[in-house]
């Protein structure tokens, strides 16, 4: 059974650092594996997406990286902003299933401090 | 440009009331599905379905109905509603296929309270 598992459950950081998120996944037969960003009482909104083939997928200051075999990905904010804090959750399609039948990690808490 | 559009937003229930939540998506996507969020748990699937007339059970399809009678719409009803059931749900939708390039998009939420 397919389990994504996101550490650290929370993380604060000053203005202006780089940071990274983790992700990891315990089946590695994954079609893609996409990132989210929630807003506190707000929907999710869609980051990146990541096919299996691609090991690497930019937008802006996010870069998200995908290595299927050790089971992990990595979502990488540069300069990081006090509005870059939010709820960040990965998730993979469900084997078998359509995009949006998803496993979910329980997400990384981001704050960045002024 | 709406995208996915949950409705209502905010509700309170008594314990054995029922109702209906509603998602609607313009994005013309075959596939629809209702998750639910709790503190802990993370998002868990409750129903999707693959198109028009489809419904197909989920990870926690307990207590929940569905149905979707237009390609657009997608509800889910709460029959007997029950404090367990207080969360915060959401709807999505995606284009139909597997591995490709196709995002899951999701509503605002509702956020159910059951007293």
């Amino acid at each position: 059974k397919q389990e994504v598992t996101q550490i650290p459950a929370a993380l604060s950081v000053p203005e202006g650092e780089n940071l990274v998120l983790n992700c990891s996944f315990t089946d590695s037969a994954i079609y893609n594996l996409q990132w989210f960003r929630q807003d506190p009482g707000k929907g999710l909104t869609s980051l990146l997406l990541i096919q299996s083939s691609q090991r690497e997928q930019t937008s802006g200051r996010l870069n998200a990286s995908l290595d299927k075999s050790s089971g992990r990905s990595t979502l990488y904010i540069a300069a990081s902003q006090p509005g870059d804090s939010a709820t960040y959750l990965c998730a993979v399609p469900r084997y078998g299933g359509s995009q949006g039948n998803l496993i979910f990690g329980k997400g990384t808490k981001l704050s960045v401090k002024p | 440009n709406a995208g996915v559009t949950q409705t209502p937003k905010f509700r309170v229930l008594k314990t054995g009331q029922s109702m209906t939540l509603l998602c609607a998506q313009d994005m013309n996507h075959e596939y629809m599905y209702w998750y639910r969020q709790d503190p802990g748990m993370g998002l868990r699937l409750i129903h999707y379905s693959v198109g028009e007339g489809t419904t197909a059970k989920g990870e926690v399809p307990d207590g929940y109905n569905v149905s979707r009678l237009k390609k657009q719409n997608f509800l889910l009803g709460l029959e007997s509603a029950a404090p367990s059931q207080t969360s915060v749900y959401f709807c999505a939708s995606s284009p139909p296929g597997q591995g490709l390039p196709a995002e899951a998009f999701f509503g605002q939420g509702t956020r159910l309270t059951v007293v």
